[in-house]
């Protein structure tokens, strides 16, 4: 069974386009995360959602929207898709916040052209 | 600003020689301090986590990991290194709050 799920693993796309990357986890956990890991492998938090309620969004572009339907499910909907958003996107779910337990998905590949 | 740097972007180790991946981490307050691994095409995992209790944590696959505040460094090792060690390995600080920094990974080659 596999804990926190992401689909697609791998997407391809046109800029200008728009995009939905879908995550569920089965691990009863209360708080979900959307990361972005660049092509140097450096990762950055984007969005952290706590029962349902977003509790954290850094700095990312307002083309990038999270939602989160019920507190197992947080997606994330890309309008207008620039080369710069090429990128692994991770989510990830903890029991709480501030534990810093977090599990994270197998990712999803993101490829502007 | 509170980061986290790990020293080594790559190490590389013969199987069965000790690993040493090195961690600082910027002084403001007490941090909370990780290490994930992420193997290759998959999501990271926790090795090890440090919270102001034990100074030395032990993780999983044989991983531990000291905490020493005068130098501040949380450094990872392991005795004997395994092939299934290969990996990029993130060292991680916590101030308290929901937002995790990571440092920019260390990639571990492990040479038969």
């Amino acid at each position: 069974d596999t804990a926190v799920s992401q689909t697609p693993k791998y997407l391809v796309t046109q800029m200008g386009n728009d995009k939905s990357i879908k995550c569920e986890q089965n691990l009863g956990h209360d708080t979900m995360y959307w990361y972005k890991q660049d092509s140097k492998k450096f990762l950055k938090i984007m969005f952290s959602y706590n029962n349902k309620e977003l509790i954290i969004n850094e700095t990312v572009p307002n083309r990038f929207s999270p939602k989160s339907p019920d507190k197992a499910h947080l997606n994330l909907h890309i309008n207008s898709l620039e080369l710069g958003d090429s990128a692994v996107y991770f989510c990830a779910s903890s029991h709480r916040t501030n534990t810093g337990e977090l599990f994270f998905g197998e990712g999803s590949r993101l490829t502007v052209l | 600003a509170q980061s986290v740097t790990q020293l080594d972007s790559h190490v590389s180790v013969s199987e069965g020689t000790p690993v040493l991946l090195r961690c600082n981490y910027s002084s403001s307050y007490s941090p909370s301090l990780f290490w994930y691994v992420q193997h290759p095409n998959k999501g990271l995992q926790l090795l090890l986590k440090y919270t102001s209790a034990a100074t030395l944590v032990k993780g999983i696959n044989g991983f531990e990991a000291e905490f020493k505040k005068s130098e501040t460094s949380f450094h990872l090792t392991k005795p004997s290194a395994h092939m299934s060690d290969a990996a990029e390995y993130f060292c991680v600080v916590s101030y308290n709050t929901d937002k995790l920094i990571f440092g920019t990974g260390t990639r571990l080659q492990v040479f038969p």
